[in-house]
């Protein structure tokens, strides 16, 4: 099974500045296609968990542009690059290679 | 609009089975396949498996390999998912989530059920 280890584990941030959350995958998730599936979810609280962003970098319908996805092979990364009130909450990574697999969640709050 | 409404809570005995609906509408259902995700309470999301609602091809994870099973009724757009010989670790809130027709290749989209809280106890 394909392990997936997000870093840090929660994270105090003041809003307006930057936030980044590490997500490192066992193997590569460059699938024969040629795309890399890996995604970003945030689950904000009491509700259900929301894409944020697809294939590595791809920002889902509706999703701000201070989010953004980089990476490659097995090592990713989301960045706020200024993060508001309303981004608190608990940020997944998950890979889609083969079947699907969940980090453990990296919990965001506003100092 | 695209949403996908899951049926109500429930409350069971250990060793009981559960089975949870997922009623998807606003979309053509056979063009996707709908990932089971689970969350104990203060926990993180575990992946429980997917089905195609294209065919019915089913990949489930490991841990859960012989108590669950996940089926669709295409005449009524829904996804349904039964888990078996419950056990007090299997309280958790239940979501279904619209994924990629196929299994290799994808994930979980925009589209997530509200959740459905299933609490084992005795």
């Amino acid at each position: 099974d394909i392990v997936m280890t997000q870093t840090p584990l929660s994270l105090s941030v003041t809003p307006g500045q930057p936030a980044s959350i590490s997500c490192k995958s066992s193997q590569s998730l460059l699938h024969s296609d040629g795309k890399t599936y890996l995604y970003w979810y945030l689950q904000k609280p009491g509700q259900s968990p929301q894409l944020l962003i697809y294939e590595v970098s791809s920002r889902f319908s509706g999703v701000p542009d201070r989010f953004s996805g980089s990476g490659s092979g097995t090592d990713f990364t989301l960045k706020i690059s200024r993060v508001e009130a309303e981004d608190v909450g608990v940020y997944y990574c998950m890979q889609g290679i083969h079947l699907r697999t969940f980090g453990q969640g990296t919990k965001v709050e506003i100092k | 609009q695209v949403q996908l409404v899951q049926s109500g809570a429930e409350v069971k005995k250990p060793g009981a089975s559960v089975k949870v609906s997922c009623k998807a509408s606003g979309y053509t259902f056979t063009s996707y396949g709908i990932s089971w995700v689970r969350q104990a309470p203060g926990q993180g999301l575990e992946w429980m498996g997917w089905i195609s609602a294209y065919n019915g091809n089913t990949n489930y994870a490991q841990k859960l390999q012989g108590r669950v099973t996940m089926t669709t009724d295409t005449s009524t757009s829904t996804a349904y998912m039964e888990l078996r010989s419950l056990r007090s670790d299997d309280t958790a809130v239940y979501y279904c989530a619209r994924d990629r027709r196929r299994s290799s290749g994808g994930g979980p989209d925009g589209c997530w059920g509200q959740g459905t809280l299933v609490t084992v106890s005795s």
